[in-house]
């Protein structure tokens, strides 16, 4: 059974830097071939995607994100982590972790979507 | 960026009967779509994908249709553990992968 955990401060200062890793047991990162990707949701409100990295360490990012969005992979880990820079309240958000899962469509084009999620952290920007 | 509409935002309906449940494209997202059921401290599950899909261990109650623009989530027979936010999700254009806002299913 594949779980995801994310760790990291629940407590971030303005302009510093939000860091969490998420560690994957029950599955390895390195041995399929799935995406693995970060969602938050701001409390009381929906969803937004973060970003997304592959086991041999290709990423892409929010557009609207990308610029202060860092994503890694420790396969020796088995963990992948994210780094947002220059943090405010506006990011303060229920940080999930989850593994992608994927199918070719008739075009033979590959389509990932969200499979296992972890169970999520709360991470408040404050001073 | 797809935005993704989900309407009602709030809709309340008895145990046992029929809810449904709508998600609309700002355009066309072929059948990549997946809906998601989140409950209170809860992370999001996978409902459906590519529009129609249940994933493994989803009940029969809960069925998707649509494709382009227009998608449906379908409760047949409501059970008290259904009661929940409900999510759509596009990924057929991407970055970024977007989500709808959410309906809420509340106990009538």
């Amino acid at each position: 059974q594949l779980q995801l955990q994310e760790s990291g401060p629940g407590l971030v200062k303005p302009s510093e830097t939000l860091s969490l890793t998420c560690t994957v047991s029950g599955g390895s990162i390195s041995s399929s071939s799935y995406y693995w990707g970060w969602i938050r949701q701001p409390p009381g409100k929906g969803l937004e995607w973060i970003g997304s990295i592959y086991y041999s360490g290709s990423t892409y990012y929010n557009p609207s994100l990308k610029s202060r969005v860092t994503i890694s992979v420790d396969t020796s880990k088995n963990q992948f982590s994210l780094k947002l820079s220059s943090v405010t309240a506006a990011d303060t958000a229920v940080y999930y972790c989850a593994r992608h899962s994927y199918y070719y469509d008739s075009s033979a084009s590959r389509r990932e979507y969200f499979y296992h999620w972890g169970q999520g952290t709360l991470v408040t920007v404050s001073s | 960026e797809i935005v993704m509409t989900q309407s009602p935002a709030t809709l309340s309906v008895s145990p046992g009967e029929r809810a449904t449940l709508s998600c609309r494209a700002s355009q066309s997202v072929s059948s990549n779509l997946a809906w998601y059921q989140q409950k209170p401290g809860q992370a999001p599950r996978l409902l459906i994908y590519g529009a129609s899909t249940r994933a493994t261990g989803i009940p029969a109650r809960f069925s998707g249709s649509g494709s382009g623009t227009e998608f449906t989530l379908t409760i047949s027979s409501l059970q008290s553990e259904d009661f929940a936010v409900y999510y759509c999700q596009q990924y057929n254009n991407w970055p970024p992968y977007t989500f709808g806002q959410g309906t809420k299913l509340e106990f009538k």
